[in-house]
């Protein structure tokens, strides 16, 4: 089976932006999850769905930061608009539903100017 | 709140010893599963063991073993007999069964080198 995927890898982007980061779970997987990880925070949870329906989207990211799943095999993040404190990685990760381990993507690396 | 806290910021180790990174976290969950994660300098993250907090066996995996000692809410990792390959920062992370906890809470992480 195919891991997770995300693309792009790496995205640079003008401060005002906006900016779609896309991800594919492991097929079967009901639990999706995005997350921001920075030196400084860690990993940080943005978005969780579970069969495609928003269970939490991060608190204080709610406002420029919008996670969708647009059926069971694709989800995306947009960023509108970009601001500097938005470089980060940003992963995705999906499991089965329940208490199971992650399975996480390669990342995107986002450079906002 | 949940919250994992792991320690050691970085721990350097000859190869082929075993080493032990520590974890601990909060909770008010009476259930909840209790992971370690591997970053490596590619920015892969791996998933390496799990424990649930029912079950009182320590979970083996491999070269990869936990202490998990649930009324120190401590849950270390060790390593046995470790690779020049291990090098890469760990995580320990939390995920609870209901409401907000279902979410991984991750800590900070250890970065291990494991010198030739």
């Amino acid at each position: 089976d195919a891991g997770v995927t995300q693309t792009p890898r790496h995205e640079v982007a003008e401060k005002g932006q906006t900016i779609i980061l896309k991800c594919e779970p492991v097929s079967g997987h009901n639990d999706l999850f995005w997350y921001r990880q920075t030196k400084i925070q860690g990993l940080e949870l943005l978005s969780y769905f579970r069969s495609k329906s928003l269970m939490e989207d991060g608190g204080a990211f709610k406002d420029r930061f919008k996670a969708e799943m647009l059926n069971s095999s694709f989800s995306t993040l947009k960023i509108q608009p970009t601001e500097p404190k938005d470089s980060a990685v940003y992963l995705c990760a999906s499991s089965l539903m329940g208490p199971y381990e992650q399975y996480f993507g390669p990342g995107t690396r986002l450079t906002v100017l | 709140a949940q919250k994992v806290t792991q320690t050691q910021t970085s721990i350097s180790v000859m190869e082929k010893t075993t080493v032990t990174m520590d974890c601990v976290y909060e909770t008010r969950d009476s259930s909840y599963f209790l992971f370690w994660y591997k970053q490596t300098a590619s920015g892969e993250i791996v998933f390496l063991i799990r424990q649930d907090s029912y079950k009182k066996e320590n979970a083996t995996e491999g070269h990869y073993s936990l202490n998990f000692q649930k009324p120190k809410s401590s849950i270390g990792l060790i390593i046995t007999a470790t690779q020049i390959e291990d090098s890469a920062v760990y995580f320990c992370a939390m995920r609870g069964l209901t409401g907000n906890t279902r979410k991984l809470i991750f800590g900070l992480g250890t970065t291990l080198q494991v010198q030739p």
